[in-house]
C-alpha cells in the first residue's frame, strides 16, 4: 500500500519568510495529492491539492509542486503570517483507492 | 457550505464499554470514511464505505470495530469493547465520487477511555 513520508516534523520560520514542507510517496500509481492544515483541536482542512498531470499549482501565498519521477511533492508558503501557525499534513491517493494516506505532519511555528 | 457533522463532540467511557460515534456525511456524497488521530500523531485511515459495504479497512480496524449506515443519512462507527488505546479523535469524512475528489472531514469526536 501507499506510504507517505513528510519532513520536517517541526519548522520555525520568521514572520514574512517562506516555509517549505516536503513529502515523498511510495506508490507510483498515486495521482492526487492534497495538503491539509490542522489547527489545535480542529479538523484537517484542505488548503490546496494537485493532480499528477500537473507539475505546479498556486493559490495566493500557497503553492504546491509535484515531481512524479522522483515521487516528491512540496508545499510552499510565502510571506508567512502568524495565522499560518498550525500542523500541515500532506497526503496521497490513487484513483483505484477510496482512501487517502497522510504523512506524519509538520508543526509550523511562525515567529514574530 | 455543506458540512460533515459528527456527534458527540466528546465522549468519556469506561474501558470495556461499547461506544457509537455518529456522522452525517454531506448529502450527495457516496464514499464515507472513518479516520483516527491519537493526540499529537498523524491522521490514520480506519475504514472506507461505499454502496452500503466496507470497501477497505486498515489493520487498526479489527473485530472490535464496525460501521453501519442505518438509514439514508447517518454513518456510524461502533467500538464494541473499548480499550485505553482507543482514546483518540475520530474523524468522519465523505467524498462525492471515487476519482481524486476532495475528502471533507467532520469536526471530530474526541473519545477518552478511562
Amino acid at each position: 500500500g501507499e506510504n507517505v513520508e513528510q519532513h520536517p516534523s517541526t519548522l520555525s520560520v520568521q514572520e514574512g519568510d517562506s516555509a517549505v514542507i516536503k513529502c515523498t510517496y511510495s506508490d507510483s500509481a498515486s495521482n492526487y495529492f492534497p495538503w491539509y492544515k490542522q489547527e489545535l483541536g480542529k479538523r484537517p482542512q484542505l488548503i490546496i491539492d494537485i493532480r499528477s498531470n500537473v507539475g505546479e499549482k498556486k493559490d495566493q501565498r500557497i503553492a504546491v509542486t509535484l515531481n512524479k519521477t522522483a515521487k516528491h511533492f512540496s508545499l510552499h508558503i510565502t510571506e508567512t503570517q502568524p495565522e499560518d501557525s498550525a500542523v500541515y499534513f500532506c497526503a496521497a491517493t490513487m484513483n483505484r483507492d477510496d482512501k487517502i494516506i497522510f504523512g506524519k505532519g509538520t508543526r509550523l511555528h511562525i515567529l514574530p | 457550505e455543506p458540512e460533515v457533522t459528527q456527534t458527540p463532540s466528546h465522549q468519556v467511557t469506561q474501558m470495556g464499554q461499547e461506544v457509537i460515534l455518529r456522522c452525517v456525511p454531506i448529502s450527495n456524497h457516496l464514499y464515507f470514511y472513518w479516520y483516527r488521530q491519537i493526540l499529537g500523531q498523524k491522521v490514520e485511515f480506519l475504514v472506507s464505505f461505499y454502496n452500503n459495504e466496507i470497501s477497505e479497512k486498515s489493520e487498526i480496524f479489527d473485530d472490535q470495530f464496525s460501521v453501519e449506515r442505518p438509514d439514508g443519512s447517518n454513518f456510524t462507527l461502533k467500538i464494541r469493547s473499548t480499550k485505553l488505546e482507543d482514546s483518540a479523535m475520530y474523524f468522519c469524512a465523505s467524498k462525492e465520487a471515487r476519482s481524486g475528489n476532495t475528502i471533507y472531514f467532520g469536526e471530530g469526536s474526541w473519545l477518552t477511555v478511562v
